[in-house]
């Protein structure tokens, strides 16, 4: 069964520490996996498309890799307004839909 | 340009009320889609449209109905609504099918008592 697990639930960081949020996946074949940002009472919004193993994506203080089991989203020396739920998705061979992890809060203090 | 529209935002309902949610899209998207959110849980495809006039059943069809009415409106028809369809639901567009990412609407966050 295709499955998506995303990891720590939460995350609590002072502002500049910099950390890592995983997802892994188990899927029949990798078509695309996607990152999704979300703030509170919003909807997700897109970060990034990652489709091969070793491809990696940057946008500011965000990069996103991806291996054949996993992908990580790291975050460089995080402000506040970083503080969102990240969401992870896989588009597989065996799906038309999309299999959604269930996120992760990201807390930055200043 | 206003993206991906949803209405109401807030909606209450007693048990077996019937109600539309609405949506509609300004980008020229072929696909739609109708998801539902709840804690801890990731996102789940209840309906979607992969191009005007065609409707599909996502993961969790049942208690709801769809109408993609046009090219930019999708809506979302709870018959007789239960209270395990308290949720926030997103609707969603893109230009076809999976592979391609989304753009949400703000959701509507519906309560049924």
């Amino acid at each position: 069964e295709d499955q998506v697990t995303q990891s720590p639930e939460a995350l609590r960081l002072q502002e500049g520490e910099s950390s890592s949020l995983n997802c892994s996946y188990t899927v029949s074949g990798l078509r695309g996996l996607f990152w999704y940002r979300q703030d509170p009472g919003k909807g997700p919004e897109f970060l990034f498309t990652l489709y091969s193993a070793g491809e990696e994506k940057e946008k500011e203080r965000l990069k996103a890799t991806l291996t054949k089991k996993e992908s990580f989203l790291h975050i460089t020396a995080p402000k506040p307004e970083d503080s969102a739920t990240y969401l992870c998705a896989v588009h597989a061979d065996s799906n038309y839909q999309l299999i959604w992890g269930a996120g992760t809060k990201l807390i930055i203090k200043p | 340009n206003a993206g991906v529209t949803q209405t109401p935002k807030f909606q209450v309902l007693k048990t077996g009320q019937s109600m539309t949610l609405q949506c509609a899209q300004d980008m020229n998207h072929n696909s739609m889609y109708w998801y539902r959110q709840d804690p801890g849980m990731g996102l789940r495809l209840i309906y979607y449209s992969a191009s005007e006039g065609t409707t599909d059943k996502g993961e969790v069809p049942n208690g709801y109905n769809v109408s993609r009415l046009n090219k930019r409106e999708f809506s979302l028809r709870l018959e007789s609504a239960a209270p395990s369809q308290t949720s926030v639901y997103f609707c969603a567009s893109n230009q076809q099918g999976a592979s391609y990412e989304q753009y949400f609407g703000p959701g509507t966050r519906l309560t049924v008592t």
